[in-house]
């Protein structure tokens, strides 16, 4: 079973630029999560899509960061303008469900330096 | 107060050594308790499941006090590779989410 893509890898922008990442899950994986993590800390939750439906959003700040999953299936996240708080590591996650058995699976993340 | 709160370390252990982490979350509602483990620059991994009875996977032991808002994870016989961060993951009471919610994590360095 392939994994959760991400791309780019990394990213380097200067501050109010603008910057979007990709995230294509693991296949008939119904959820699909974006991730914070800065340095030192663990992840935080960004946005939660139900097929092409967001579940959560309370943690995006809304004025910068939109995201959306078009299709039911991939999704992008994108940030505008940036700022250097947010230089973190962006990651993906899918699962089959919303249950906690349901397994989730992290994408390798992107990894984004605002300078 | 965070809902997941872990001690940072770094704890530096030698091989051989057992080692013992500990966290504590703030809402008595939550519903399901894991351990991740995330090696340097890679995405969090599951390492196993926390339930009240405590549950055991090979050298790694897992617990939790649902009383005290506590969970513990123990891992015996340390080696080289059991270096990484180990983070400590509730689920909110709410069960239309699968959202997790994180501690900081611990780092475990093993030493030759």
């Amino acid at each position: 079973e392939a994994g959760v893509a991400q791309s780019p890898r990394y990213k380097i922008i200067e501050k109010r630029q603008s910057v979007a990442f990709w995230c294509n899950p693991i296949s008939g994986h119904a959820t699909l999560y974006w991730y914070q993590q800065i340095l030192g800390q663990g992840p935080k939750l960004l946005i939660q899509f139900q097929n092409n439906g967001v579940v959560d959003d309370s943690q995006l700040p809304k004025d910068r960061f939109s995201a959306e999953r078009l299709k039911g299936v991939d999704s992008t996240l994108k940030i505008q303008p940036a700022k250097l708080e947010d230089s973190a590591v962006y990651l993906c996650a899918s699962s089959r469900s919303v249950s906690p058995s349901a397994g989730y699976t992290f994408g390798s993340g992107t990894r984004l330096t605002v300078v | 107060r965070k809902e997941v709160e872990q001690d940072p370390g770094p704890f530096n252990v030698p091989e051989g050594a057992t080692v013992a982490f500990n966290c504590t979350y703030s809402n008595s509602a939550s519903q399901s308790f894991f351990w991740y483990r995330q090696d340097c620059r890679k995405e969090p991994k599951l390492l196993m499941s926390v339930y009240s009875s405590g549950n055991e996977d090979g050298r790694f032991t897992a617990q939790l006090n649902r009383a005290s808002q506590y969970i513990s994870l123990l891992i015996r016989d340390s080696k080289l590779s059991d270096s990484a961060t180990y983070l400590c993951v509730v689920t909110p009471p709410s069960s239309n989410t699968g959202k997790l919610i994180f501690g900081q994590g611990t780092t475990l360095q093993v030493k030759p």
